[in-house]
């Protein structure tokens, strides 16, 4: 198993451009996640998704929109990107979202917007 | 929500037990201890969790204070590939996990 891939590993963006990052697991995995990591802090979640064609909000959604088509993938959109989004995208994905069930990480999307 | 109280650093040797707490005097009953870890440059990666009993698993043992207002992260013998941070978390009913500033424990030869 590949567990959790994010596409791409890096990126340079300048300010109002427009980018999808892309998660994806192959453990069939229910829920999955996007976080945002800013230098020398936990991470904080963007958006989530519960099931196929769901999503919800979470901590800091504003500026991203997300889309879960298919079970195995989760697309985080920056519509028109600005330089308080340069920070590191990590994707993670649960079983379930009880309160025992882990969750497995993605390596990390470094994003600078310029 | 529940917070979680660590010491922002911690050093150890190579081969030396390491213990590394958490304060959590807020906690409620249905609240389970999640550990995760951050290795630099890579995602979290989950270490362990409990909810009453000590538990143990091949990466690292989990201690929990009886009135379960602390735990104790015991790894017992620290290698260089341990040195990372260290997030002790809350998990509670939903979907977020919600991670603090964690441990951040340098590992010397």
């Amino acid at each position: 198993n590949a567990g959790v891939t994010q596409t791409p590993k890096f990126r340079v963006l300048k300010t109002g451009q427009s980018m999808t990052l892309l998660c994806a697991q192959d453990m069939n995995h229910e829920y999955m996640y996007w976080y945002r990591q800013d230098p020398g802090m936990g991470l904080r979640l963007i958006h989530y998704s519960v099931g196929e064609g769901t999503t919800a909000k979470g901590e800091v959604p504003d500026g991203y929109n997300v889309s879960r088509l298919k079970k195995q993938n989760f697309l985080l959109g920056l519509e028109s990107a600005a330089p308080s989004q340069t920070s590191v995208y990590f994707c993670a994905s649960s079983y379930r979202a009880g309160i025992s069930y882990e969750q497995y990480f993605g390596p990390g999307t470094r994003l600078t917007v310029t | 929500d529940a917070k979680t109280t660590q010491p922002n650093s911690m050093e150890s040797n190579e081969e030396e037990p390491v213990h590394l707490p958490c304060n959590h005097s807020t906690i409620s009953g249905t609240d389970y201890i999640h550990w995760y870890r951050q290795l630099p440059s890579q995602g979290p990666e989950y270490v362990i969790h409990g909810l009453t009993s000590n538990v143990n698993n091949r990466m690292a043992s989990l201690a929990i204070a009886e009135d379960r207002k602390s735990s104790t992260l015991i790894l017992h013998r620290a290698t260089l590939r341990d040195a990372a941070v260290y997030y002790c978390i809350l998990k509670q009913a939903g979907t977020a996990l919600i991670f603090g500033k964690g441990t951040t424990l340098s590992v010397s030869s």
